[in-house]
């Protein structure tokens, strides 16, 4: 087994902040993800890294960048924080990017709120 | 584009009762459907697909069927419990060549003791 190890678990910042948000897995998987969660609007892709030297962009990445350190580490960057960009933001990790993608090994998250 | 809807925000029932929860969704391709499960505190973890190939999945008591003519899939469990409060959310995979999954919005179910 493995696991998706998401830091902070809550992040409180200003508005206009750059946040940082960190993911590491230990599954060795090639393939990680950014995802947004809002209350009744389900998960949306942020970005994702379908190997240790890529990046793409999701359908919400504008106000965000991401960094794939090495494999097991994948950052979020939100650039400027809206107040209405309190939300939670999901990591996850699939064995590859193909048919192992529909499986997806999320962390428990990070809670952000922006004053 | 590919989408799908979930329109059910929130169901209430009591132990032992019936689970029905209900997508629908839009593509192009023969979709790869699935449900996800996200307890209180965790992040979603993968319940079920179905494929075109078996129409129809099965775990940990709960069923996902799919009607192609309808274009509609749905999870079911015969007698929910407690412990099966959850959200859940239905997806699908994009059809566009890409393997990125798109969500519904997700059901609350909340079971009474």
């Amino acid at each position: 087994g493995g696991i998706i190890t998401q830091t902070p678990k809550f992040l409180i910042g200003q508005e206009g902040q750059k946040l940082t948000l960190k993911c590491q897995q230990n599954f060795n998987h090639d393939t990680m993800y950014w995802y947004r969660q809002d209350s009744g609007k389900g998960l949306r892709l942020i970005y994702y890294s379908i190997t240790e030297n890529d990046l793409q962009k999701g359908d919400l990445s504008e106000g965000y960048d991401a960094s794939r350190e090495k494999k097991s580490s994948f950052s979020l960057t939100v650039t400027s924080a809206q107040k209405n960009e309190m939300a939670v933001f999901l990591c996850a990790s699939s064995r590859d990017w193909g048919t192992s993608a529909e499986t997806l090994y999320f962390g428990s998250g990070t809670r952000l709120t922006v004053l | 584009g590919d989408s799908v809807t979930q329109k059910q925000g929130q169901v209430t029932l009591s132990e032992d009762d019936f689970l029905f929860i209900n997508c629908t969704y839009s593509t192009t391709t023969y979709p790869t459907l699935l449900w996800y499960v996200q307890y209180l505190g965790q992040g979603p973890q993968l319940l079920l697909k179905v494929t075109t190939a078996n129409n129809k999945g099965i775990s940990r008591g709960f069923e996902a069927t799919y009607d192609k003519g309808t274009t509609s899939f749905h999870l079911q469990k015969a007698s929910v419990q407690e412990s099966d409060s959850a959200v859940y959310f239905c997806a699908l995979v994009a059809s566009s060549g890409s393997w990125q999954l798109i969500f519904g919005s997700g059901t609350q179910l909340t079971v009474m003791p």
